[in-house]
C-alpha cells in the first residue's frame, strides 16, 4: 500500500514551457486536492475533485488545469509555466467530506522551480 | 471569506515546558478540524482531528487539541515539550470541499 505517491520530487522550468505533475493514490478515495505551499503562506488548495470526471476550483486555481478519468489519478497540469509557480506542490487524498470522516493524506511533495 | 489565522508565526519554548499554539477560523457552521506538523524539506504528518462529538481529541506524539465552538478556535497543545517536536505546525479547516489552512507556526526547542 504506497498511499500518496508523486512523481517528480523535483523539476526545474523555463518561462512559457508545460509540464505535468502526477499524483496517484490506492486507497480508493474519491476526494484528491493539490495545494501549493509557499513561504509565509501555508498550503493554498488549487483544484479538487470528488470522483471520475469530476473536479472544481479551489483558492488558487488561475494558470492550473486538472482532469481526473479514473479514481486512482489526479494530475496537475501547468501549461505555461510563471516564475511565480514556483512552488512546493502536494497532492492529498481522502474519502468524500461528506463521509464524516475525511482524513486526508499527503503525498511527498514535488519542487518546482521556473526560471 | 472563510479563512484560518494561526497567530504566532514563531514560538521558542523550553524542552520540558508546555505548549500552547492558537488557531482561529471563521465559518458559518462547524467545520473539521486538523493539526499538522512539518519538519524541514519533508511532508505533512496529520497530528489529529476533530470530525464531532469530544470538544477534546488526543492526538499522536503526546499532542491534544480543544474545539471551542463558542470561540471560533481548534488550540494545540502539549504538556511537555522535547527537542524532536521542533518543526512547523499547521491548522487547517475542511468545510464542504473546500480545505484551508493557516500560515503555519514554527516551533524552536530550547535545550
Amino acid at each position: 500500500n504506497a498511499g500518496v505517491t508523486q512523481t517528480p520530487k523535483f523539476q526545474v522550468l523555463k518561462t512559457g514551457q508545460s509540464m505535468t505533475l502526477q499524483c496517484a493514490q490506492d486507497m480508493n478515495h474519491e476526494y484528491m486536492s493539490w495545494y501549493r505551499q509557499d513561504p509565509g503562506m501555508g498550503l493554498r488548495l488549487i483544484h479538487y475533485s470528488v470522483g471520475a470526471g469530476i473536479t472544481d476550483q479551489g483558492e488558487v486555481p488561475n494558470g492550473y488545469n486538472v482532469s481526473r478519468s479514473t479514481t486512482e489519478d489526479f494530475p496537475l497540469r501547468l501549461l505555461s509555466a510563471a516564475p511565480s509557480q514556483t512552488s512546493v506542490y502536494f497532492c492529498a487524498s481522502s474519502s468524500l467530506p461528506t463521509s464524516g470522516r475525511p482524513e486526508q493524506y499527503f503525498g511527498p511533495g514535488t519542487r518546482l522551480t521556473v526560471t | 471569506a472563510q479563512s484560518v489565522t494561526q497567530p504566532d508565526i514563531h514560538i521558542t519554548v523550553s524542552e520540558g515546558a508546555s505548549l500552547e499554539l492558537r488557531c482561529n477560523y471563521s465559518y458559518g457552521a462547524t467545520p473539521y478540524l486538523f493539526w499538522y506538523v512539518q519538519s524541514p524539506g519533508q511532508g505533512l504528518q496529520l497530528l489529529l482531528k476533530y470530525f464531532s462529538g469530544d470538544t477534546l481529541v488526543q492526538g499522536i506524539k503526546g499532542f491534544e487539541a480543544e474545539f471551542k465552538r463558542s470561540q471560533s478556535s481548534f488550540n494545540l497543545r502539549k504538556p511537555s515539550v522535547h527537542w524532536s517536536d521542533a518543526a512547523e505546525y499547521f491548522c487547517a479547516v475542511l468545510n464542504n470541499n473546500d480545505m484551508r489552512f493557516g500560515a503555519g507556526t514554527r516551533l524552536t526547542v530550547k535545550p
